[in-house]
């Protein structure tokens, strides 16, 4: 079955505690893309992936790192969590920028 | 700078008639457009793409359209039911990049 799939789905943390989240894609997309969804904000790109090794920012890249080691992974990087990066987390694959599939969110807490 | 605007206000619409939902942008000429559709606490779903050479694209009951002179384009549901309502969201590629900006979406209730 293709599908993206994040990990943890829920994750309560402290402020400043490392945390990372994986996504990881079964369908050999090269375009990947990690987005924050906030109440009536929408969807904000943080940081996208062209290909292995090839990483962008987006429209939110503060506080998040990214890397593109393997064509499948695309993990999200906290090093330094604060209170304002509590959201719903959401990572995308697609052969480009069209036809985007979506993992399952992972909601997030920074207390 | 390259926005994407949806109407931020939730559209009711009683079933069987058509919903009609708009996605405007502005500062830049999108090579396509895609609609999308997301439930409560899900990820979002691809529904439809329609490039600007495309003045329309049907698939079952979904309709989209593209207005080049208007920056704008329209999706429509025909013959709709409770179990379309969801918020709708709009994307493109702002152009020069691999980037992608998203509208907020609207959520559409579709009334038995």
């Amino acid at each position: 079955e293709a599908q993206v799939t994040q990990n943890p789905r829920y994750l309560i943390t402290v402020t400043g505690k490392k945390l990372t989240v994986t996504c990881s894609q079964n369908m050999n997309h090269e375009y990947m893309s990690w987005y924050r969804q906030d109440p009536g904000l929408g969807l904000r790109q943080i940081y996208y992936s062209m290909n292995v090794e090839v990483t962008d920012k987006g429209d939110v890249p503060e506080g998040y790192k990214v890397s593109r080691k393997e064509k499948r992974n695309f993990p999200l990087i906290l090093e330094s969590p604060s209170p304002n990066q509590t959201s719903l987390y959401f990572c995308a694959s697609g052969l480009a920028t069209y036809e985007q599939y979506f993992g399952p969110g992972t909601r997030l807490t920074v207390t | 700078s390259q926005k994407i605007e949806q109407n931020s206000e939730a559209l009711n619409i009683q079933e069987g008639k058509t919903a009609t939902l708009t996605c405007n942008y502005t500062n830049y000429s999108p090579a396509y457009l895609q609609w999308y559709r997301q439930d409560p606490g899900r990820g979002p779903v691809f529904l439809l793409l329609i490039r600007e050479n495309e003045k329309e694209k049907r698939k079952e009951r979904l309709k989209v359209t593209f207005d080049t002179t208007l920056k704008q384009s329209l999706f429509h549901i025909t013959a709709s039911q409770p179990a379309d309502s969801a918020t709708y969201l709009c994307a493109s590629p702002p152009g020069g990049n691999y980037q992608l900006i998203w509208g907020a979406g609207t959520k559409l209730i579709i009334k038995p």
